[in-house]
């Protein structure tokens, strides 16, 4: 597609229930990156995968979350257990393999999910 | 680990210069990023500083310096449109992954 596209763009749910995050990068994109941003905050880096590398997952928060990429494209980030603190926009985010670290490692955001849990 | 200082708030009139600073203690760095952020959008890329000095890319220009551990943000020429959260990002040398890490942002106001 033209940009990352990130489903569903709002979701309300609650507390101690599992929410499966949907994220589809820019085709040709071997980067993927979630981050979550809580309001008014800045950006926490959950977990990255690049190509067929093992992901990073050092900034995931808890073993409630979770993320899988399938064929190297589409994401699903999934929260199990569901707290309040988990209220959050989770951004999805892909950059091009032929942005080396001199190229600014510029990434490429969804416009995110925005998750409540109530 | 990686931690950036950048201020809270920034307000400034249509037309004026602001200059947005950040401050970053890493143990690995390949170079300075900015982001910037409307209210419910995405974080749109705007400038990236690997070496020393000042990159100009039109009304925005972003300044790095190493050796203070330090970068900025300017923006000339400010429009309402402008109004906005802006980020700075490291892009650490560590590891294998290329995660950027943000400041927590700069509320811009711009006032007409």
């Amino acid at each position: 597609g033209a940009g990352v596209s990130q489903s569903p763009s709002n979701k309300v749910t609650e507390k101690g229930k599992d929410v499966e995050l949907r994220c589809d990068p820019i085709s040709g994109h071997t980067a993927l990156y979630w981050y979550r941003q809580s309001l008014g905050q800045g950006l926490e880096f959950l977990i990255y995968f690049q190509g067929n590398s093992a992901p990073d997952k050092s900034g995931l928060p808890s073993d409630r979350f979770s993320a899988e990429r399938t064929g190297g494209s589409v994401s699903t980030l999934t929260i199990q257990r569901t707290q309040q603190e988990d209220s959050a926009v989770y951004l999805c985010a892909s950059s091009s393999p032929l942005g080396g670290q001199y190229s600014g490692n510029t990434i490429y955001f969804g416009e995110g999910s925005w998750l409540t849990v109530v | 680990g990686q931690s950036l200082e950048q201020p809270s708030e920034v307000t400034a009139v249509e037309g004026a210069i602001v200059q947005i600073n950040c401050t970053y203690q890493t143990s690995g760095f390949y170079g300075l990023s900015w982001y910037q952020q409307h209210d419910g959008g995405a974080p749109t890329f705007l400038s990236y500083n690997a070496l020393d000095g000042l990159e100009e890319t039109g009304r925005f220009s972003s300044f790095l310096s190493r050796s203070d551990s330090y970068g900025y943000l300017l923006l000339q020429e400010l429009q309402m449109k402008d109004s906005a959260s802006y980020f700075c990002a490291v892009s650490p040398r560590s590891g294998s992954a290329r995660q950027l890490t943000f400041g927590s942002g700069t509320q811009l106001t711009v006032l007409p």
